[in-house]
């Protein structure tokens, strides 16, 4: 079975500190990976994915994520946070192309708070 | 692109009412996925669609939920009769993915906030 698990509920940074929202999964065969973001009211907002390919993804408002095999992670990064990344991310996993149809698996989400 | 529209935003109803959400997807893709957002469960998938088939309903929680996909740009989520418990934020996503084509990231609604009282 597909599962994804976030293990921090909330991450507290400094604005200008990088950070890190953490993700591992569990997928048989090689996984697709994604993140998503959650604005306030809002529905969630594609960031970034791997599919295949080099390790270290970029995706948008400058965020990046490394895919980890032998720790089956995909954790999400940014080299310096800002107020406004202040959000809901989750991270969604889905299985390999022969044995799913689309379907994604999401994490129960990370609230990120940065502070000035 | 107008991205995937949901309506209404926001519904108050009362307890027994029947609730009709309701989705158009972006124009080409051929998944849809609804999702079901609580404060307790999180982010929990209903039910989706494959060129308008039914693929997987197993998160339905139950009968007094249903969903339809007469065609390609509309579907519809139908509670009946409705609880308070099915208070929540419910989001309706597409995709462009066929028998294995597309890498599959979805586009979401900006969601229909039901209330039950």
């Amino acid at each position: 079975a597909q599962s994804v698990a976030q293990p921090e509920d909330q991450v507290n940074v400094a604005e200008g500190n990088p950070l890190t929202v953490k993700c591992t999964y569990s997928v048989s065969g090689n996984p697709y990976l994604f993140w998503y973001v959650q604005y306030p009211n809002r529905g969630l907002q594609f960031l970034l994915k791997y599919i295949t390919g080099d390790n270290l993804v970029k995706g948008s408002y400058g965020f990046e994520a490394e895919f980890n095999k032998s720790q089956t992670s995909f954790h999400l990064k940014k080299p310096s946070a800002l107020v406004s990344d202040s959000a809901l991310y989750f991270c969604a996993v889905r299985g390999p192309l022969s044995s799913n149809t689309g379907k994604l698996i999401f994490g129960q989400g990370t609230t990120l708070q940065v502070k000035p | 692109d107008a991205g995937v529209i949901q309506s209404p935003r926001h519904e108050v109803t009362e307890m027994g009412q029947e609730v009709t959400l309701r989705c158009k997807p972006i124009s080409g893709h051929n998944s849809l996925f609804w999702y079901r957002q609580t404060m307790m469960r999180g982010l929990e998938l209903l039910i989706y669609f494959n060129n308008n088939v039914p693929i997987d309903d197993s998160g339905m929680p139950e009968d007094r939920f249903s969903a339809k996909m007469p065609n390609a740009s509309f579907s519809t989520l139908k509670i009946q009769p409705s609880e308070p418990r099915d208070s929540a934020v419910y989001f309706c996503a597409s995709s462009r993915f066929a028998g294995g084509v597309g890498t599959g990231e979805l586009f979401f609604g900006e969601g229909s906030r039901l209330t039950v009282l």
